[in-house]
């Protein structure tokens, strides 16, 4: 594998669900980035961690939940989803909190 | 209140011809500017990027323009190739400040290159 990898692709959830999104990257880099991007709206910083510690929580509810048990590996926990929670959530990485990000292909996510 | 605007939703340009894709700001704070593109299925990929120390910057076809005094960047992609179709983001960044790697996007132009 290469670059930047997220899992699964596509999920549908009710609002009761408790769910993990995954992303994992192979660049070597230290900084790991949550975002989210609704139809119409341009994409949205959510969390940033550097060096597992999280640097940046960009006013987020607390339904979701961001874990980040090593460099490589970033997690997105939700529960008790709304439907307008419905989204396509990126995972970046890059080298230090730089600016030149590298986004995995997203996970398309629907909270019915 | 969106910093970061990309006024045109879309753009379509002939093989071979320029494409200009263009971007607004409204924080003076902001000092990096970056495009990335993104092809459908995937994620946004890097293109280029600028310092507001510079007011041009070239990369093979694509360069990018800023105008600070106008709060305004552009990207020229000469000549455009059908392989350019994609979405750009524009994106920008407080640099100076401690926003540990927090861009701030616009909502992205689509790009439509005919052969």
């Amino acid at each position: 594998e290469t670059g930047v990898t997220q899992t699964p692709r596509h999920l549908v959830m009710g609002m009761t669900n408790k769910k993990s999104l995954k992303c994992e990257q192979h660049l070597g880099h230290n900084a790991m980035y949550w975002y989210k991007q609704s139809a119409k709206k341009p994409l949205e910083l959510m969390f940033v961690y550097s060096l597992e510690e999280r640097v940046e929580n960009n006013s987020v509810p607390s339904r979701f939940s961001p874990e980040c048990p090593n460099s490589s590996h970033l997690f997105l926990h939700l529960h008790t989803l709304q439907p307008e929670d419905s989204a396509l959530y990126l995972c970046a990485s890059s080298r230090g909190t730089g600016y030149e990000q590298y986004f995995g292909p997203g996970t398309r996510l629907t909270v019915t | 209140d969106q910093q970061v605007k990309q006024n045109s939703p879309s753009l379509s340009v002939q093989e071979g011809r320029i494409s200009i894709l263009n971007c607004d700001y409204t924080n003076s704070m902001f000092d990096y500017f970056l495009w990335y593109k993104k092809y459908p299925a995937e994620g946004p990929t890097f293109l280029i990027s600028i310092s507001s120390i510079k007011d041009k910057n070239e990369d093979g076809r694509f360069t990018v323009f800023l105008n600070k005094s106008a709060k305004h960047l552009s990207l020229h992609i000469v000549p455009s190739q059908p392989g350019d179709s994609a979405v750009y983001f524009c994106a920008a960044a407080d640099a100076g400040g401690t926003s540990y790697g927090k861009l701030t996007f616009g909502q992205g132009t689509i790009l439509t290159v005919h052969p």
